[in-house]
């Protein structure tokens, strides 16, 4: 099984461009999260999904937008992309309920 | 909204010696999980706790977490090289089933 993959591991913008990154997960779980990681700051909620069709936001969800048509795939698009969006981001998925996230190995983006 | 606060940020010390970061949540807790993350890599999973004043050890690791499920810690004996990266504890939402990290303590290690 590859688990969490997310594609691309790095990616340079100019501001107000847009793009996607792609995560993708073969263990057949339910939950599925975005998160980016600054320094001091953590990891900080994007967006997340508890199965197909079900999206929500997190701590720190404008600028960014999900969706969810299948379970394998949770991909997070940036419509207008800011400086401020420089970060490294991480996408997870878990099984439902309280079990451990499997991480991708993440996507560092950089924004200019 | 919850809110999970860990200290310390930082943390330098000497091969051999102890060491111990706190996790403080604003909310309480379903479970707590804590995470590794070695550096230029990802978060990777280390252990769950669920029972209120439950303690967990994993080699020289001591994981806690408090009477009432708002607060965690994990120490490690006798640090080596290899404990040094990012811990961070993360909260789970029973409503929500949101998981919300900690800022993370960022361990170093002289030899």
């Amino acid at each position: 099984n590859a688990g969490v993959t997310q594609t691309p591991k790095f990616q340079v913008l100019k501001t107000g461009q847009s793009m996607t990154l792609q995560c993708a997960q073969d263990m057949n779980h339910e939950y599925m999260s975005w998160y980016r990681q600054d320094p001091g700051m953590g990891l900080r909620l994007i967006h997340y999904s508890v199965g197909a069709g079900i999206t929500d936001q997190g701590e720190v969800p404008n600028g960014y937008n999900v969706s969810r048509s299948t379970t394998e795939d949770f991909p997070l698009r940036l419509l207008s992309a800011a400086p401020s969006q420089t970060s490294v981001y991480f996408c997870a998925s878990n099984q439902q309920g309280s079990t451990e996230a499997f991480f991708g190995q993440g996507t560092r983006l950089t924004v200019v | 909204g919850q809110q999970v606060m860990q200290i310390p940020q930082y943390q330098h010390v000497q091969e051999g010696e102890d060491f111990t970061t706190y996790c403080n949540s604003s909310t309480t807790l379903s479970n707590i999980q804590w995470y590794k993350q070695r550096p230029g890599g990802h978060p990777v999973f280390l252990i769950q706790l669920v029972k209120s004043g439950e303690v967990k050890k994993q080699k020289r690791l001591t994981f806690q977490f408090g009477e009432a499920k708002k607060n965690s810690s994990l120490h490690i004996t006798a640090t080596q090289t290899t404990d040094v990266g990012t811990y961070f504890c993360a909260g789970r939402s029973s409503n929500t089933g949101k998981l919300i990290f900690g800022q993370g303590t960022t361990l170093q290690v002289k030899p």
